[in-house]
Order: C-alpha cells, then sequence, then structure tokens
C-alpha cells in the first residue's frame, strides 16, 4: 500500500494563479482531511470530508475549494493564489480498522510571490 | 468549537532525562486526545492516544496522562535519545458520534530537542 500520497510535492506560483493538490488514499477510508502547517501554527484544518461527494468547512477555509468525486481522491483547489497561502499542505485520511489515527501525506510546499 | 493549547513551545533536553508536554483544552465533550511527532521534513505520524474513560496510557518509553476535571492532558518521555527530537503536537476530538465532530483541533506544537 502506498498509503496516502500527494501531488505535487513542490510549487512556486505567482499571485493571482490557480492550481491544484492532488490527494489519494488507497486504504478505502472514509474520512479525508486538507491542512496547513506554518510556523507556530501548528496543524489547521482548511476542508474536510466524511464520504465520498460531501465536504464541510474547517477552521480556515477562504480562498479554497475542494473536491471529493471518488472516495480515494480529495482535491484541494485555489483560484486566485495569494502570498497569505504560501505554506506547507498536509492531506490526511482516517477509517479502517485503525479508525481513529489519521494518516498523513508527505506534504506539499507551495510559495506564493 | 475546540481550542488546544500547548506548551511549551520550545523544550531542550539532556539525553537520558526525561521531557514533559503539557495541553489543556476547552471542549468538555473532547474524548480523545492523540499525539503527534513530526520529524524534520516528514508528515506527523501518531504515536499514542488516549481516550477519556482512561487516566493514563503507556508505550514502552512514553506515555500519556489525561486530566478529564482539568482539562488538561501530558506526554511523558523518559530516558530520552537524539531520535526523540521533533515537533510534537497534541490533539482534541469531542465525540464522532455526531456530524460536524469529525475533526481533530491541534496544538500549535513543540520543538523537543535532545542534546547529547
Amino acid at each position: 500500500n502506498a498509503g496516502v500520497t500527494q501531488t505535487p510535492k513542490f510549487r512556486v506560483l505567482k499571485t493571482g494563479q490557480s492550481m491544484t493538490l492532488l490527494c489519494a488514499q488507497d486504504m478505502n477510508h472514509e474520512y479525508m482531511y486538507w491542512y496547513r502547517q506554518d510556523p507556530g501554527m501548528g496543524l489547521r484544518l482548511i476542508h474536510y470530508s466524511v464520504g465520498e461527494g460531501t465536504t464541510a468547512k474547517g477552521e480556515v477555509p477562504d480562498g479554497y475549494n475542494v473536491s471529493r468525486l471518488k472516495k480515494q481522491n480529495f482535491l484541494l483547489g485555489l483560484e486566485s493564489a495569494a502570498p497569505s497561502q504560501t505554506s506547507v499542505y498536509f492531506c490526511a485520511s482516517r477509517g479502517g480498522k485503525r479508525y481513529n489515527e489519521q494518516f498523513f501525506g508527505p506534504g506539499t510546499r507551495l510559495t506564493v510571490l | 468549537g475546540e481550542n488546544v493549547e500547548q506548551h511549551p513551545s520550545t523544550l531542550s533536553v539532556q539525553e537520558g532525562d526525561s521531557a514533559v508536554i503539557k495541553c489543556t483544552y476547552s471542549d468538555s465533550a473532547s474524548n480523545y486526545f492523540p499525539w503527534y511527532k513530526q520529524e524534520l521534513g516528514k508528515r506527523p505520524q501518531l504515536i499514542i492516544d488516549i481516550r477519556s474513560n482512561v487516566g493514563e496510557k503507556k508505550d514502552q518509553r512514553i506515555a500519556v496522562t489525561l486530566n478529564k476535571t482539568a482539562k488538561h492532558f501530558s506526554l511523558h518521555i523518559t530516558e530520552t535519545q537524539p531520535e526523540d527530537s521533533a515537533v510534537y503536537f497534541c490533539a482534541a476530538r469531542p465525540s464522532i458520534s455526531n456530524f460536524g465532530n469529525e475533526k481533530l483541533t491541534f496544538g500549535t506544537g513543540t520543538r523537543l530537542t535532545i542534546i547529547p
């Protein structure tokens, strides 16, 4: 099993550009999450999903959109990137036998100039 | 919503000594408290967790204690080793029986450095 994977690993954007981050999991997990990690701020939840076709807002959803068209994929979109969105983005999933444990992806480092 | 505070933000201990990291939470409905370890440049990984019906849990050199009355829980690492150097995050989550309670609230992290 690959676990949770994220694409891309690194990206540099100019202000106003758009992009999509892809998260994929092969553990058949119901729950998926997108976090951003900034120095001194810990992990802050952007959006999450409790199952295929569902999404919900987290703590810091402004400027982001998400979609969960397939159970194994959770996409995070930035329609018009801003320098404040420079961060490391982590995807996570949860479910199965180890029901409480969130499994994280390797992260995507995004810089917005 | 839930608010989790974590202290200290940085901690340095001599190799072989013990390290303690403390967290407080605000929502009395929270009943699941995990701890994640994140090594430099890596993803967070679960190292231990505790439910509210248990006061203490141990796994080799790490232990977690929970005081529900005071709404605080702590991570204890004994006989620290260089590989324990990392950022540690606490988190809290209410009962997952209701929609909207499926998410963890994380503390801001503690950077632990083990001095050889």
